[in-house]
């Protein structure tokens, strides 16, 4: 199985600056590398698939890097809603497995 | 408008059975593969199993932790899936999610609301 290790845990950001969370995965995962967002109470959503295209609707500043077994998740420019939990997936091999999540709060 | 909801959730006892299932619209049901991933309280995201579209032949692939125990299978005609939960344990507890994935890969692009179901004698 392959282990997808988030961090930080938590990441304390001020609104209008730059967020980089990081995701590294055991073995390589090519780019088959997915991020989320999920807010208190609600479904995940899908931000980014294939370690750099980003969903339907999702807006530009959010951004994918990496192949192999780094990866970044990158907000250019924080707004308030984007302070939520953020997991990366990888799908290269069964069993798809997540990462514990990074927690991007509000300095 | 996608939409999935769950429904079957609730409280049952260790070792009993439930049957969840998801209802699909807004898009072409028997064209996309869908998935199901749970989530303990207050804890991360797990996958859980996955079911192919019919065209890749509708095989299942499942997490080492349910595999034996759960089942997914899906009838295109009524644009439902469902997940078939037997022997279930303490730690099957967690808010499950239905999914879909993308045409192109397997991340899950819409999420229903999810279904709490909680093992508990």
């Amino acid at each position: 199985e392959i282990v997808m290790t988030q961090s930080p845990a938590t990441l304390s950001v001020s609104p209008g600056e730059r967020a980089t969370l990081s995701c590294r995965a055991s073995q390589s995962v090519s780019s088959n590398l997915a991020w989320y967002q999920q807010k208190p109470g609600q479904a995940p959503r899908l931000l980014i698939y294939g370690a750099s295209t980003r969903a339907t609707g999702i807006p530009a500043r959010f951004s994918g890097s990496g192949s192999g077994t780094e990866f970044t998740l990158t907000i250019s420019s924080l707004q308030s809603e984007d302070f939520a939990v953020y997991y990366c997936q990888q799908y290269n091999n069964w069993p798809i497995t997540f990462g514990q999540g990074t927690r991007l709060e509000i300095k | 408008e996608v939409q999935l909801v769950e429904s079957g959730g609730g409280l049952v006892q260790p070792g009993r059975s439930l049957r969840l299932s998801c209802t699909a619209s807004g898009f072409t049901f028997g064209d996309y593969a869908m998935s199901w991933v749970r989530q303990a309280p207050g804890k991360g995201l797990e996958w859980v199993g996955f079911i192919r579209s019919k065209a890749y032949g509708g095989t299942t692939e499942y997490a080492a932790s349910v595999k034996g125990r759960f089942t997914i299978s899906r009838d295109d005609s009524k644009s439902i899936a469902y997940l078939q939960m037997n022997s279930l344990k303490t730690e099957d507890t967690a808010v499950y999610y239905c999914t879909r994935l993308v045409v192109t890969a397997i991340a899950f692009d819409y999420w229903g609301q999810g279904t709490l179901v909680t093992v508990s004698s």
